[in-house]
């Protein structure tokens, strides 16, 4: 069975920490492997990784693809209350269905 | 302004009954998705659709269906058969074939009284 299995499944930290959060994923078929951010309603989009582009960064956040290991990991330095959501990892496969699997999501608490 | 939108936010729904929650974009995507959102589950595709008149079945499709007479409609059906359908009900778009990135809808929450 394809799966993407994502941990911890809930975090809390205090406002300038910084988390990791982690992503596996089994190696059939992979394509690209996604990451949203969802705060109340609609995921969205962070970052997308690939076989040709491994790391990602847009301010505090980045994200590493580890092709040996078949995981991914999101960090994020100086954690905000606004950073408070679900984080969601996914997987596209080959065979252009356009189909994404979804992990469990990780739940991210930051205090003040 | 371009986007993804769901309609109505909550629905409540008698047992027996058939929902129908709407999806819509102007993004001038060709796909489509509907996913199932259950806490501690993630996403669960529903039906998904690669272009107008064609759709399939995702992993959870017992008890829904779905039509795509237009590029930029995808309702989704909630019928009496599924046994289970309190949830929060996500609907996406990509550009297509070939295109992994997916864009959500705000979502429908569905709760059967």
């Amino acid at each position: 069975e394809d799966k993407v299995v994502q941990s911890p499944l809930s975090l809390v930290v205090h406002e300038g920490d910084t988390v990791t959060l982690n992503c596996s994923y089994e190696v059939t078929n992979f394509r690209s492997l996604l990451w949203y951010k969802q705060e109340k309603k609609a995921p969205t989009f962070l970052f997308m990784l690939t076989s040709s582009g491994i790391e990602k960064k847009s301010g505090r956040l980045s994200s590493i693809l580890d092709k040996k290991e078949l995981s991914s990991i999101l960090n994020i330095t100086a954690t905000q209350t606004g950073d408070s959501a679900i984080y969601l990892c996914a997987k596209a496969g080959s065979g252009n269905t356009g189909k994404l699997i979804f992990g469990q999501g990780t739940t991210l608490q930051v205090k003040p | 302004d371009g986007g993804i939108t769901q309609s109505p936010k909550y629905l409540f729904r008698k047992e027996g009954q058939n929902v129908t929650l709407s999806c819509e974009q102007n993004l001038n995507h060709d796909a489509m998705y509907w996913y199932r959102q259950d806490p501690g589950q993630g996403l669960r595709l529903i039906y998904y659709s690669q272009i107008v008149n064609d759709f399939q079945k995702g992993d959870i499709a017992e008890g829904y269906s779905v039509s795509r007479e237009k590029k930029e409609s995808f309702p989704l059906t909630v019928t009496s058969a599924q046994k289970n359908p309190t949830a929060f009900y996500l609907c996406a778009s990509s550009y297509g074939i070939g295109f992994d990135t997916q864009y959500f809808g705000p979502g429908t929450r569905l709760t059967v009284l």
